[in-house]
């Protein structure tokens, strides 16, 4: 049974702090790792992906991905208000697998 | 109109009704899915199909059954649902089905209520 895991939160931080965001899973032969935000009542909204070991940066969002330890991660810096939403890890599995999702993290930025 | 759409936003239906879903991408992709959301749980995968096969069913019950009948449009059609069936059900998308294609986008969901 391939697992993505998170922690549910809620990940309080203040406005201009770095929110770090972590997951992990199961499978080693994982290829494709996606972070989604979901907003209260909303569909999941893809904002980063990450294939490679190491950081990839877009605007202020990074994803950090080590395969060794099975970790991936985001951080949001300088985050806002709006930034609070719930944020899913998501993992591709070896093969032509479906995602597999993470229960989420509910982050909470607070002004 | 862009991206993933789903019609109805809302339903409410009973146990004994028959209602549909409907699912329609104006990405290009070819494949798609149907997932559940319930609350306090991960989004649980239901159907893939890609080029209008489906690939996976993941132990889903009879009563929700899919259709696609070409790679832009899914249906899942609902009949003598459960209670605990009510749920946000999402349609999603991708180009392919397959590694470093599997960026999937997702439609605004169904919110679901059986009563």
């Amino acid at each position: 049974q391939k697992e993505v895991e998170q922690n549910s939160g809620p990940l309080s931080v203040p406005e201009g702090a770095i929110a770090s965001l972590n997951c992990t899973y199961s499978d080693r032969g994982s290829q494709s790792f996606f972070w989604y935000r979901q907003y209260s009542g909303k569909s999941p909204e893809l904002i980063m992906f990450i294939y490679s070991n190491g950081d990839k940066e877009d605007g202020r969002f990074t994803a950090q991905l080590n395969k060794a330890s099975q970790y991936v991660s985001l951080l949001i810096r300088d985050s806002q208000p709006s930034d609070s939403a719930t944020y899913l890890c998501a993992v591709e599995g070896s093969g032509n697998t479906p995602l597999v999702f993470g229960k989420g993290t509910r982050l909470s930025v607070i002004a | 109109e862009t991206g993933v759409t789903q019609t109805p936003r809302h339903l409410v239906m009973g146990m004994t009704n028959k209602k549909s879903l409907k699912c329609e991408q104006h990405l290009g992709h070819n494949a798609m899915y149907w997932y559940k959301q319930s609350a306090k749980k991960p989004l649980e995968l239901m159907f893939v199909y890609s080029l209008e096969e489906r690939v996976e069913n993941n132990s889903v019950p009879s009563r929700f059954s899919p259709e696609c009948p070409n790679s832009s449009h899914l249906f899942l059609h609902l009949h003598t649902l459960q209670p605990e069936d009510s749920a946000l059900y999402l349609c999603a998308s991708s180009q392919e089905l397959g590694t470093y294609s599997y960026e999937q986008y997702f439609g605004p969901g169904t919110r679901l209520t059986v009563t």
